[in-house]
């Protein structure tokens, strides 16, 4: 079946510096979506790609989808601590398959 | 504005005892509605997904069950819980359709099992 891989598994970043996360499909996906879970809380939605090559910003998020849209990739210039939390990529249309997500912590 | 409720926020159950954990939507009609399960640090698995009353798909072989007897409710059961259950269970609900799948989760429940 369907498997969406991410990485980093875990990263720790000092404030203020950029921030990663990848993620991989075995198959092409209809459509990549991004969550946030924050410790202790559920995910929220954060915003979806569909069209091969998009980009899109969010203030300090940048969200990319490859070409083949087998790849995706959410970028943080200038972390903060309110970005703490795990970052998930799912793919797929109305089931989703979600990556393994990736920790981020922030030191201040 | 739509909303999602989903109860209780934590629970603490014997090995071999049932389960009924609920999750309802307000403010939107004919929802796909999912269960998904989060081990500690760990990514979702999607157990079970609806796209109407009495239409239930299972992802997982396993020792839970869901059912949805009503449009915007959607209850996940056991009959006799195991260690391997122990986790963090997440309800979510999408618009149906292929252009707006975003899922909007509730706030889930921690089930310790012992």
């Amino acid at each position: 079946g369907q498997q969406v891989m991410q990485i980093p598994q875990y990263q720790h970043v000092q404030e203020g510096e950029d921030f990663t996360t990848y993620c991989n499909s075995s198959t092409t996906l209809s459509n990549i979506q991004w969550y946030k879970q924050r410790p202790g809380g559920h995910p929220v939605f954060l915003i979806q790609l569909v069209k091969s090559g998009e980009v899109k910003k969010q203030k300090r998020l940048t969200f990319q989808y490859g070409e083949k849209k087998k790849n995706s990739s959410l970028h943080i210039t200038a972390t903060q601590t309110t970005d703490v939390g795990t970052y998930f990529c799912a793919g797929g249309g109305n089931k989703l398959v979600f990556g393994a997500g990736t920790i981020l912590r922030v030191k201040s | 504005s739509q909303t999602i409720h989903q109860w209780p926020a934590t629970l603490v159950q014997p090995v071999g005892s049932p389960l009924s954990l609920e999750c309802t939507v307000e403010g939107t009609s004919n929802p796909n509605l999912y269960w998904y399960r989060q081990a500690a640090g760990r990514g979702l698995q999607l157990l079970f997904y609806s796209v109407g009353i009495g239409q239930i798909s299972s992802e997982v072989p396993q020792n839970l069950s869901a059912s949805r007897p009503q449009d915007r409710q959607f209850i996940l059961s056991s009959k006799k819980l195991l260690l391997s259950d122990s986790g963090f269970y997440l309800c979510a609900w999408s618009v149906q359709g292929p252009t707006k799948v975003a899922q909007h989760f509730g706030d889930g429940t921690r089930l310790s099992i012992l």
